[in-house]
């Protein structure tokens, strides 16, 4: 069955620090997004692609990178952890069809600690 | 950013009883869908709904997508233990994006 994995599942990690969360779907979806989701903010859109070489900044994207060089994989760069960063990510993808119908698909999430 | 209002924020029901929770935004919308989240794991898709008016259900759930098309209802009937957890609802806008905005989401507790 096609879905969409994250890797690590958890990771603790120290303030500085490069880090990279890995997205994967086999849905062959050409739309593809990142999320963090913390208590009293909901989920809030880091960065999203909506093909290979297409990168778009989200509303929280200050210290995250990504880049889309298939159409599987969007891996999520923080480039220099912060304790802010500490939170829930999700990685999330969609497929644009003609119609216009559009539905948006969650992969199990990754929990990063920057201590 | 811009998030949808969801109500009620958390509810504490009797098993068995019906559960209904809404949606509402001041944008329109093409695309409401449901998701129901378990602790520790990701949004799991419930149901989605794509054209105003349009009521679809899903086993004991049954979603509408509300005829002003800014606001979407999720009902769940006879409740049981395990439809415990936080219920989210997303809008698609009409701006052209994929980008969906979410709901605040509805804690579910179910007292057996």
């Amino acid at each position: 069955d096609a879905e969409i994995t994250q890797s690590p599942r958890h990771k603790i990690t120290e303030t500085g620090r490069q880090v990279t969360l890995a997205c994967h779907q086999t849905w062959n979806h050409n739309n593809m997004f990142w999320y963090r989701q913390d208590l009293g903010h909901g989920l809030r859109l880091i960065h999203y692609s909506y093909g290979v070489q297409d990168t778009n900044k989200g509303e929280v994207s200050d210290g995250y990178s990504v880049s889309r060089s298939n159409t599987e994989d969007l891996p999520l760069t923080l480039e220099s952890a912060a304790s802010s960063q500490t939170s829930v990510y999700f990685c999330a993808s969609s497929e644009s069809s003609m119609s216009g119908a559009d539905t948006q698909y969650f992969g199990p999430g990754t929990r990063l600690t920057v201590l | 950013g811009q998030q949808l209002n969801q109500s009620p924020q958390s509810m504490f029901i009797q098993e068995g009883e019906d559960v209904s929770m809404n949606c509402t935004s001041s944008s329109i919308f093409n695309t409401w869908l449901w998701y129901k989240q378990d602790p520790g794991e990701g949004p799991v898709l419930l149901i989605a709904l794509y054209k105003a008016g349009e009521l679809t259900s899903n086993g004991r759930l049954t979603a509408q997508f509300g005829i002003t098309r800014k606001d979407s209802f999720l009902n769940i009937s006879a409740s049981i233990p395990s439809d415990v957890g936080i219920y989210f609802c997303a809008g698609l806008g009409t701006s052209g994006t994929y980008k969906y905005i979410f709901g605040t989401g509805t804690r579910l507790k179910v007292l057996a």
